[in-house]
Order: structure tokens, then C-alpha cells, then sequence
């Protein structure tokens, strides 16, 4: 079946460092991919999305690429602020599979001034 | 707005008891879902459902049912609570079922089964 997987957390940076969180999956046909950021306490927001291949989906200075060659959708950064610090859910949501989404297991990103 | 809410926010159970969570959405969505939220597992869809009047299965359906009472509203009900039970459980509802439709999640239920 369809499936996420996400790097192992927790991460730690300093404020302005680069940010990579990778997310690869498995899915048959074209699935849609999403990023959600989860602050502490709180329920899950949309952060990003693409819907086909090479899409990029780009908020808040995140960006993440639709790599369907490497079935990757990584979540990138380039000064990351202490603001950022979260926990980050990669999801994809399967071709005709409805509106089910299937989330990794979540990346928690420390960011310390 | 108020988008997505849940109640109660937090509450304890004895291994047995039941209760229901509420959700409610007032964004006009079709399509409404219940997770659940592990440590180290990301979220786990319970059951959904893709308009009023029906309900599907998710990925860990056993020991819930739901009601789609109407447009706004979805339930949970756990009959019989027990401590793998224990979680915290997100509400969630979209426009539709398809394509690229975001979900908007609600702030979530801290459940405890002792």
C-alpha cells in the first residue's frame, strides 16, 4: 500500500541555518503531496502542496519539489528562525484513493537563537 | 472563523467507560475526517466521510464508530475505551474527497485510558 517515510527527528539548528527534512514515498499512479507543520499544542496547518510531478510548492520560504524519479518530496529552507520550530508531517494523498491522506510519522525541528 | 472545532480538549477514562468526541466545522466542507495521533507513527486516519449520510472506514477503524450527524457535524464514539486507546485525536474536513483539496484540522483531543 501507499506509504511515507520521513527522516528521524528530532532536528536541531541554529537560527539562520539551512533546513532539509526528507520525505520519500510509495504510491501507485500520481499521487498529490503535501507538507503540514504542526505548532506545539495545536492542530496540523497546510504548509505546502504539489499535485504533479516537478511542481514545486513554495510558502513561508519553505519549498519542496515533486521529485517523482526519485519519489522524494524533501522540505527545504534557507534561514530558518527560532518561530519555525515545530513539528513537520509529510503526506501524500493516493491517485482515486478520495480524500484520504497518509502521513509519515513526523519530523520535530528545534530552532535555538 | 472558527474553522475546525473539537471538544472536550483533554479528558480521562477508566479502561471500560465510553465517550463521544465532538467535531464541528463551519467552512460548508463535504468531506469530514478522524485521526489519531501516536508518538513516532504520524497520524492514523480512524474513519472518514465523504459526505453527509456516509461514513468508510480508515486505516484503524476497530473499537470506533462515528455518526455524520449532519453537514457540520462528526462524532466519534469509543464504546469501550481501553489504553491503547490513548492518544491524541484530530478532526479534520475538506471541500471534497479529490485531487489536491486541503484538510483543515481542528486543535485536537488528548484522550488518556487508564
Amino acid at each position: 500500500g501507499d506509504s511515507v517515510t520521513q527522516m528521524e527527528g528530532p532536528v536541531t539548528l541554529s537560527e539562520e541555518a539551512f533546513l532539509t527534512i526528507n520525505c520519500t514515498y510509495t504510491a501507485t499512479g500520481y499521487p498529490s503531496l503535501f507538507w503540514y507543520v504542526q505548532y506545539p499544542g495545536e492542530g496540523l496547518q497546510l504548509l505546502l502542496k504539489a499535485t504533479k510531478a516537478d511542481d514545486k510548492g513554495s510558502n513561508k520560504g519553505f519549498e519542496a519539489t515533486y521529485r517523482k524519479e526519485t519519489t522524494s518530496f524533501h522540505l527545504e529552507k534557507g534561514s530558518v528562525q527560532v518561530s519555525d520550530s515545530a513539528v513537520y508531517f509529510c503526506a501524500l494523498r493516493g491517485y482515486n484513493q478520495g480524500g484520504k491522506l497518509i502521513f509519515g510519522q513526523g519530523t520535530e525541528l528545534s530552532v535555538k537563537p | 472563523n472558527a474553522g475546525v472545532t473539537q471538544t472536550p480538549k483533554f479528558q480521562v477514562l477508566k479502561t471500560g467507560q465510553s465517550m463521544t468526541l465532538q467535531c464541528a466545522q463551519d467552512m460548508n466542507h463535504n468531506s469530514m475526517y478522524w485521526y489519531r495521533q501516536d508518538p513516532g507513527m504520524g497520524l492514523r486516519l480512524i474513519y472518514y466521510s465523504a459526505s453527509e449520510g456516509t461514513t468508510d472506514k480508515g486505516e484503524v477503524p476497530n473499537g470506533y464508530n462515528v455518526s455524520r450527524l449532519n453537514k457540520r457535524e462528526f462524532s466519534l464514539r469509543l464504546e469501550s475505551a481501553a489504553p491503547s486507546q490513548t492518544s491524541v485525536y484530530f478532526c479534520a474536513s475538506s471541500g471534497t474527497t479529490g485531487g489536491s483539496e486541503t484538510q483543515y484540522f481542528g486543535p485536537g483531543t488528548r484522550l488518556l485510558v487508564l
